[in-house]
């Protein structure tokens, strides 16, 4: 079956710009989240949607980034004025529901580099 | 959420079993193990879970100590596709949680031919 997909794969972006990141989740999974993984690091949580709501925003970094979900599905992280700390790798998971014995699935990832 | 330590980093044989350990002294009772594993240039993926038993799937097994401060992924014939990071994450279950994982640094396990 289809998993997590993300678009676009790759994204190069002048300092300044605004970006969008797309995550379109597993069918039927109720949450979904988004991470982000700079160069040589571990991942970091940026927020999660139940459902189109975002009860936890706690995991972004400032007031550029914002995430909308629409529909109970697809998913947008957009950052505005980008910066060059903003490059790194962005991740969606979606996953049935928060309960902590459910696994994640995640995408391959958007690779942003702000030059 | 509780902390967990791993060795930066594991070398194996291929076609050897792998013991990767997990250390989480301050685990609650709600708390279920976790392991994720990334491969190079790819998202992480789902190896295992438990919460007090040992666990055996198709990719791995779970060993889980009596008192639950420690567990053990097993590898039980590890292949040059294993070679990845491993992460041992916590999740608890109480009201409010979001079930975001928190990913510390892992264990980078080399296979060699």
């Amino acid at each position: 079956g289809a998993g997590v997909s993300q678009s676009p794969s790759n994204k190069v972006t002048e300092k300044g710009k605004d970006v969008e990141l797309r995550c379109d989740p597993i069918s039927g999974h109720t949450a979904l989240y988004w991470y982000r993984q700079r160069l040589g690091q571990g991942l970091e949580f940026l927020i999660y949607f139940q459902g189109n709501s975002a009860p936890d925003k706690s995991g972004l970094p400032s007031d550029r980034f914002s995430a909308e979900r629409t529909g109970e599905s697809v998913s947008t992280l957009t950052i505005q004025r980008t910066q060059q700390e903003d490059s790194a790798v962005y991740l969606c998971a979606s996953s049935w529901d928060f309960s902590s014995y459910n696994e994640q699935f995640f995408g391959p990832g958007t690779r942003l580099t702000v030059l | 959420d509780a902390k967990t330590t791993q060795p930066n980093s594991m070398e194996s044989n291929e076609e050897e079993p792998v013991h990767l350990p997990c250390n989480h002294s301050t685990i609650s009772g709600t708390d279920y193990i976790h392991w994720y594993r990334q491969l190079p240039s790819q998202g992480p993926e789902y190896v295992i879970h438990g919460l007090t038993s040992n666990v055996n799937n198709r990719m791995a097994s779970l060993a889980i100590a009596e008192d639950r401060k420690s567990s053990t992924l097993i590898l039980h014939r590890a292949t040059l596709r294993d070679a990845a990071v491993y992460y041992c994450i916590l999740r608890r279950t109480y009201s409010g949680n979001t079930g975001k994982l928190i990913f510390g640094q892992g264990t980078t396990l080399q296979v060699k031919p």
